[in-house]
């Protein structure tokens, strides 16, 4: 069965950059027709999505956070990373990592990792 | 973006109970509509699919409903392992987006 592992940085300065990793395991995310995406959710909000890659490295973010993140992929390590910068308190909470398929249905997801902002 | 109302907010309800969720969309999505259940601590999992298809392994009380804006999810008898927050999220247009969730609990 198909796993995804969130990692990277849990604590982070304001103004800094967070940078995540999701590492894909027991499948491959060169695999055709799968999007790979981040989602997070903020302390008593419900989920927004950040954005997707797909493994040809065709990003798309959320028009709301485009000009702070960066997707991308990286094939040899079948992992998929997320950069979020200008880091601000309201960007605190959990972040996920997600596969999507063809009918933008996000069928495995990764436990989550969560980010704190704070001096 | 297409925005995604859920109601109610929260629900409280009985073993047993027939439990409905509604979701509305601020446009016609068609039937571009998925369910997730969250359970506490856990990431969300996929229930339903293309707004009424059950996703495999998911037990056959959860349905779901609906085409164009309006859609429904229902659970026909609530077990005590049903409690969750519950969102709809529609991939009709980019960005996704998600309805603030429906937290379910046991009466």
């Amino acid at each position: 069965q198909l796993q995804l592992q969130e990692s990277g940085s849990g604590l982070v300065k304001p103004s800094q950059t967070l940078s995540l990793t999701c590492a894909v395991s027991n499948g491959s995310l060169s695999s055709g027709g799968y999007s790979w995406n981040w989602i997070r959710q903020l302390p008593g909000k419900g989920l927004e999505w950040i954005g997707y890659i797909y493994h040809s490295g065709s990003p798309y973010y959320n028009p709301s956070l485009k000009s702070r993140v960066t997707i991308s992929v990286d094939r040899s390590k079948n992992h998929f990373s997320l950069k979020l910068n200008s880091l601000t308190a309201a960007d605190t909470g959990l972040y996920f990592c997600a596969r999507g398929d063809s009918s933008g249905e996000f069928d495995y997801w990764g436990q989550g990792t969560l980010v704190t902002v704070s001096s | 973006d297409i925005q995604m109302t859920q109601s109610p907010s929260s629900l409280s309800a009985s073993v047993g109970d027939r439990v409905t969720i509604t979701c509305q969309a601020s446009q016609d999505i068609t039937n571009y509509l998925n369910w997730y259940q969250q359970r506490p601590g856990k990431a969300p999992k996929i229930v339903i699919f293309d707004a009424s298809r059950l996703k495999t392994g998911v037990p056959s009380r959860f349905s779901g409903s609906g085409s164009g804006s309006h859609f429904t999810f229902t659970i026909t008898s609530l077990q005590p392992e049903d409690i969750a927050t519950y969102y709809c999220q529609q991939y009709d247009d980019l960005p996704y987006t998600f309805g603030q969730g429906t937290k379910l609990e046991i009466k």
